[in-house]
């Protein structure tokens, strides 16, 4: 069965600090793209970032460049979103998305709040 | 905000049709292919269409996609209870942020 299953979100403080994981399984992983997609409560979906499928091109959106890192992990079917000086907009659910964006994960919840 | 238009909602009774559309520039759809995401209420997305019209292994026929220069459609028929949801046009874009999501609208059954 194809699937991602993100993990690491939680409540974490303006400034701080937080990394995301994606377990992927059921497919090559090393032969696709990947991504990060976010939702925030209520609002619609955003386009965070996305990484080639060896690393060579990595795109950020405008929202989270200079704060955001992706990374991947082929041997581990890894994906990593690494969060820095995170605010409170950064709030929502983190998706990770896949190959023709025709694989999602569950997310999962990131809440930047004092 | 988002560089694609959609509208807010669209509804229409059991067995009938919709059509939503998604309007966007040369610097995205009219120059990339659109795909189209159903987000049934509390659940991830999931790909309806790609490639402006081609649907994935195990979404039904009532599903269909069309693209006309800088615009794209999402038909749905046979409308049913179970395709109330949002959903969102995407395509990637050449001046801005490089993967799109479109506004998002909202599908009810009457």
């Amino acid at each position: 069965e194809v699937q991602l299953v993100e993990s690491g979100g939680g409540l974490v403080k303006p400034g701080g600090s937080l990394r995301l994981s994606c377990a992927a399984s059921g497919f090559t992983f090393s032969s696709y793209s990947m991504n990060w997609v976010r939702q925030a409560p209520g609002k619609g979906l955003e386009w965070v970032s996305s990484i080639s499928s060896s690393s060579s091109y990595i795109y950020y959106a405008d929202s989270v460049k200079g704060r955001f890192t992706i990374s991947r992990d082929n041997a581990k079917n890894s994906l990593y979103l690494q969060m820095n000086s995170l605010r409170a907009e950064d709030t929502a659910v983190y998706y990770c998305a896949g190959r023709i964006l025709d694989v999602w994960g569950k997310g999962t919840t990131v809440t930047v709040s004092s | 905000q988002s560089v694609l238009t959609q509208p807010p909602s669209v509804s229409a009774a059991p067995g009938q049709k919709v059509t939503i559309s998604c309007s966007g520039s040369s610097s995205n759809i009219g120059n990339n292919y659109v795909s189209w995401y159903q987000q049934l209420p509390g659940t991830a997305p999931k790909l309806l269409i790609y490639e402006n019209n081609k649907r994935p292994s195990g979404i039904p026929d009532r599903f269909s996609g069309s693209k006309s220069g800088t615009s794209a459609t999402l038909g749905i028929t046979g409308l049913q209870t179970g395709d109330e949801a949002d959903y969102y046009c995407g395509t990637w874009d050449s001046s801005l942020s490089p993967y799109v999501f479109g506004t998002g609208t909202k599908v009810t059954v009457l």
